[in-house]
C-alpha cells in the first residue's frame, strides 16, 4: 500500500511571500488531516476533511491560512502571506474514517526568514 | 485547560526499566484513543490503538480510564530503540499532546 505524499520536503521563504503544500492520501481514506509541528510541541491540528468536505478548521489561521480538497482526494494547504511564526513541520494524515488510527506523511518543513 | 495532556519528561531512563506514561483529556465524548511514536525529524506512526479494556502488544501496555479522562503507555523491559518522542491521539478529530519524551540509556 502507498503511504501518504507529500510535497515538496523542504521550503524556505521570506516573510510575506505565499508558500503551498500538497498531500495525496492513501487510496480510499476518505478522512484527511492537516497539522502544524512546532519544534518541541505536538501536532496541532489545522483543519480535517472528510471526503472534500471541512468537518473540522476551527483552529486554522483563515486570515492567513486556506486549504481544499477538491474531489475529495488530493488536497492543498496555503499560507499567504507568512509570518516568521508560521516557520514548523506541517504534516498530512489520513484515515479511512473518523476515529481510525492516522497514517502520516513524511511532512513539508517550512522556514519563514 | 488544553483538551488533551502530557507527562512532560524528559524520562531517562536505564535499560531494562519499566515506565509509564499518562495523558489526560478534556472531551468526556471521545472514543477513539492511540499511542503514536515519533522519532526525532520524522513524522508519527502508530505505536498502538488503546481499547476499554486495555491491550498488550509486546512490551507495551495500554490502559484507558473514562472515569478520570487518562490513558497510559507502560512498557517494559526498555530498549534502547525505544527512545523516542511518545504521542497521545484521542478522538474522531484526533487531537495530540505534547509528547513525551523517553531516552533509554545503556
Amino acid at each position: 500500500e502507498a503511504g501518504v505524499a507529500q510535497s515538496p520536503r523542504y521550503k524556505i521563504i521570506e516573510k510575506r511571500q505565499s508558500v503551498a503544500f500538497w498531500c495525496n492520501p492513501i487510496s480510499g481514506h476518505a478522512t484527511l488531516y492537516w497539522y502544524q509541528q512546532i519544534l518541541g510541541q505536538g501536532p496541532k491540528l489545522l483543519i480535517q476533511f472528510q471526503n472534500n468536505g471541512v468537518v473540522d478548521d476551527s483552529q486554522l489561521p483563515k486570515d492567513r491560512f486556506s486549504a481544499e480538497r477538491l474531489k475529495g482526494v488530493d488536497s492543498t494547504l496555503k499560507i499567504q502571506p507568512a509570518k516568521l511564526e508560521d516557520s514548523a513541520v506541517y504534516l498530512c494524515a489520513s484515515s479511512d474514517r473518523r476515529g481510525s488510527p492516522l497514517h502520516f506523511g513524511n511532512g513539508t518543513r517550512l522556514t519563514v526568514t | 485547560r488544553k483538551e488533551v495532556e502530557q507527562d512532560p519528561g524528559p524520562f531517562n531512563v536505564p535499560e531494562g526499566a519499566t515506565v509509564a506514561f499518562n495523558c489526560t483529556y478534556s472531551n468526556s465524548a471521545s472514543q477513539s484513543f492511540f499511542w503514536y511514536r515519533q522519532d526525532c525529524r520524522k513524522e508519527p506512526k502508530l505505536l498502538m490503538s488503546v481499547y476499554s479494556s486495555g491491550n498488550e502488544d509486546g512490551r507495551f501496555t495500554a490502559q484507558l480510564n473514562r472515569a478520570s479522562q487518562y490513558i497510559s503507555l507502560l512498557i517494559r523491559d526498555s530498549k534502547l530503540s525505544d527512545s523516542a518522542t511518545y504521542l497521545c491521539g484521542v478522538g474522531n478529530d484526533m487531537r495530540f499532546g505534547a509528547g513525551t519524551r523517553l531516552t533509554v540509556k545503556p
